[in-house]
């Protein structure tokens, strides 16, 4: 089975610091795509970042970064000079072959003043 | 550019009662529709998907069905509500051969079963 574990289920950072959020996943595959997703109070899905598991440079959106390990099956997402609107649950997930999206629980995020 | 809309975005519905959620994507052809089911404190779930008109995947057994009468139109139905019905519904559209698979969604359905 594929699994997506987000292991803080809850962080905070005080505005305009830096925030890694954790991920790890399992599976057996070796082509696959990862994404994390933010999900503010207003309860829309929103895109933050992608990146393709073949390749090694790590996805930069901005603020928002990630580290890939793939050998430890590892995706975190780093958001640097946190903002008051960055407050929001994160999902991390992935996607192998099929059509289907594998979800982690997610990270409740604050970012306080 | 390309729009999803869902509604209604809130709705209450007594136990046994039928349900009717409609999402509708603008502005791509052929889309994959997705309907996923988030419980409180938790992750998405995937219920069903549909590569094309009239053809729908279910991904979980349940009180549950989905229709896509037209290209851009996903509908997600039930004859009778169960409590455990309850919860945030989303609708989602991705291009298949799209570079990078990634999934849209729509701002959501929730629904209370009393």
């Amino acid at each position: 089975a594929q699994t997506v574990t987000q292991s803080q289920p809850e962080m905070s950072v005080q505005e305009a610091e830096t925030v890694t959020l954790s991920c790890t996943y399992d599976t057996s595959e070796n082509n696959y795509y990862l994404f994390w997703y933010k999900q503010p109070p207003s309860r829309q899905m929103i895109l933050v970042i992608r990146q393709e598991a073949y390749k090694q440079q790590n996805a930069t959106e901005n603020r928002f970064s990630v580290n890939f390990q793939k050998a430890a099956k590892s995706f975190s997402l780093k958001i640097s000079d946190s903002q008051l609107g960055d407050t929001a649950m994160y999902f991390c997930a992935f996607r192998i072959s099929g059509y289907a999206l594998n979800f982690g629980k997610g990270t409740s995020l604050l970012v306080t003043p | 550019s390309q729009t999803i809309h869902q509604w209604p975005a809130t709705l209450v519905q007594p136990v046994g009662s039928p349900l009717s959620l409609e999402c509708t994507v603008e502005g791509t052809s052929n889309p994959n529709l997705y309907w996923y089911r988030q419980a409180a404190g938790r992750g998405l779930q995937l219920l069903f998907y549909s590569v094309g008109i009239g053809q729908i995947s279910s991904e979980v057994p349940q009180n549950l069905s989905a229709s896509r009468p037209q290209d851009r139109q996903f509908i997600l139905s039930s004859k009778k509500l169960l409590l455990s019905d309850s919860g945030f519904y989303l609708c989602a559209w991705s291009v298949e051969g799209g570079l990078f698979y990634e999934q849209y969604f729509g701002p959501g359905t929730r629904l209370t079963v009393t």
